[in-house]
């Protein structure tokens, strides 16, 4: 699994639109760029997955450049209710999943 | 069909005893897998199903961790003379079949917290 960075925190006021970037340099080619939003004592929720140029759902948007060495999850218009951790995941699930981690993931903070 | 379902919630152990927590996936979804979460960190991988074949086992799980599938519908993971290190949430997920096997489209249940005392 291709290492990722991303910030460890965030802050943003309601109805302000949210791009939270991720860092995987290595990745590889058959990699998927996969985002999750976790509340606190829930699980995580798939929120949107992409490999490369642009991907939109009815929750958020995903931009991958040209190189893929980077993603930004895109959040329009957060709310209050939009407070999480955000985790990227990059790899391809090729029968090693064991490599499949989701690291510390940024927390977002949303205030009015 | 209301998602992942995760069976105790929560779980209040002492030390040595075993504990088994059951998993539903949603239904016709052939592939699931177990993590732990401690504070502050992310899921961490423990094993993953496709069907009833266990598939893949991470270093993190000991011996006195086993999973199983029977008939590829609900799962047990089983921890066998718990120890305090093994408190955690323990969470559940599954993926619909047709997906590209290099998707990490999981959908996760609500998890089970462990306490070991």
């Amino acid at each position: 699994l291709a290492k990722t960075t991303q910030p460890i925190s965030m802050d943003s006021y309601e109805g302000q639109e949210v791009n939270i970037t991720c860092s995987h340099n290595n990745i590889a080619t058959n990699d998927y760029i996969t985002w999750y939003q976790q509340f606190p004592s829930q699980g995580p929720r798939f929120i949107i997955q992409g490999y490369k140029t642009k991907v939109t759902n009815e929750v958020a948007s995903l931009f991958i450049p040209a190189d893929r060495k980077s993603s930004t999850l895109s959040l329009p218009r957060v709310s209050l209710s939009d407070t999480a951790v955000y985790y990227c995941l990059v790899g391809s699930f090729t029968g090693t999943a064991s490599k499949l981690t989701f690291g510390t993931g940024t927390r977002l903070q949303v205030t009015l | 069909d209301t998602g992942v379902s995760q069976n105790p919630r929560h779980k209040i152990t002492k030390r040595g005893q075993n504990v088994t927590f059951r998993c539903d996936p949603i239904s016709e979804h052939n592939r699931l897998y177990w993590y732990r979460q401690t504070l502050g960190q992310g899921p961490e991988f423990l094993t993953y199903f496709q069907n009833e074949a266990q598939l893949e086992k991470s270093r993190l799980l000991s011996d006195r961790f086993s999973a199983e599938r029977p008939k590829g519908s609900f799962s047990t993971l089983e921890i066998q003379r718990t120890e305090q290190g093994d408190s955690a949430m323990y969470l559940c997920a599954s993926s619909p079949p047709g997906l590209a096997l290099s998707s990490y489209e999981q959908y996760f249940g609500p998890g089970t917290r462990l306490t070991v005392t």
